[in-house]
């Protein structure tokens, strides 16, 4: 079956400390990838996609995810974590050539330290 | 340029009513999707509306249904309530290449909280 899984339920780092969110994927194809964050209360904001090409792929706020065939990864990174990253991240996925619906994970919580 | 907004932004029904949550899709964006959002876990897909039909439904009973507007709007309405139904509702929009299908990332709202008493 199809599905996302990020196995990380909850993170805590250090302001100023590097950061990565791992995000593993089941299909039967390579899917279109991407990463949204949530703050509390808040709906989801799209912070990177891929959909192909180059697998490291840039998006706001400094993160940055890189795509590994091999591995069935899609991970998130951030080389230095500020205090208003604290929130819950999610990664999800479209079948490629049938983007309809976004298959989630369940999610990553992040908590930064002072 | 407005992007997608939800309305109400909470609601509060007892168990076997019904509830109407509506999204404005941001402009430009002609596809609506709806997801689930129950606490502590990530969203579940509904369904996904676009040339004012349903083009994909997720694993939902017929107690969910939904309307898209000829302006692009959309409407999700729940059936017969239940205590389970009490979840963030996420209205996501985006816009569809030729013949419907997008590979435009979907850009959402910030959700009506929906508690069921």
């Amino acid at each position: 079956a199809q599905s996302v899984t990020q196995p990380d339920i909850h993170i805590t780092v250090s302001e100023g400390a590097s950061l990565e969110l791992r995000c593993n994927y089941s299909y039967g194809a390579t899917p279109y990838l991407f990463w949204y964050v949530q703050s509390p209360g808040q709906g989801l904001q799209l912070l990177l996609k891929y959909f192909s090409g180059d697998t490291l792929v840039q998006g706001i706020k400094g993160f940055e995810a890189e795509f590994k065939r091999s591995q069935s990864s899609f991970n998130l990174r951030k080389p230095s974590v500020h205090w208003s990253d604290a929130a819950e991240y999610f990664c999800a996925v479209v079948p490629s050539g049938s983007a309809r619906q976004l298959t989630f994970g369940s999610g990553t919580q992040l908590t930064v330290l002072p | 340029d407005a992007g997608v907004t939800q309305s109400p932004t909470h609601l509060i029904k007892t168990r076997g009513q019904q509830v109407t949550l509506r999204c404005s899709p941001k402009s430009g964006h002609d596809t609506v999707s709806w997801y689930q959002q129950a606490l502590g876990q990530g969203p579940q897909f509904i369904f996904q509306y676009y040339e004012e039909e349903e083009r994909q439904r997720g694993n939902f009973p017929d107690r969910f249904s939904g309307h898209q507007f000829p302006n692009y709007s959309s409407e999700l309405n729940v059936n017969a309530l239940l205590l389970g139904d009490s979840a963030l509702y996420l209205c996501a929009s985006s816009l569809a290449s030729t013949g419907g299908w997008s590979n435009q990332p979907q850009h959402f709202g910030d959700g009506t909280r929906l508690s069921i008493l």
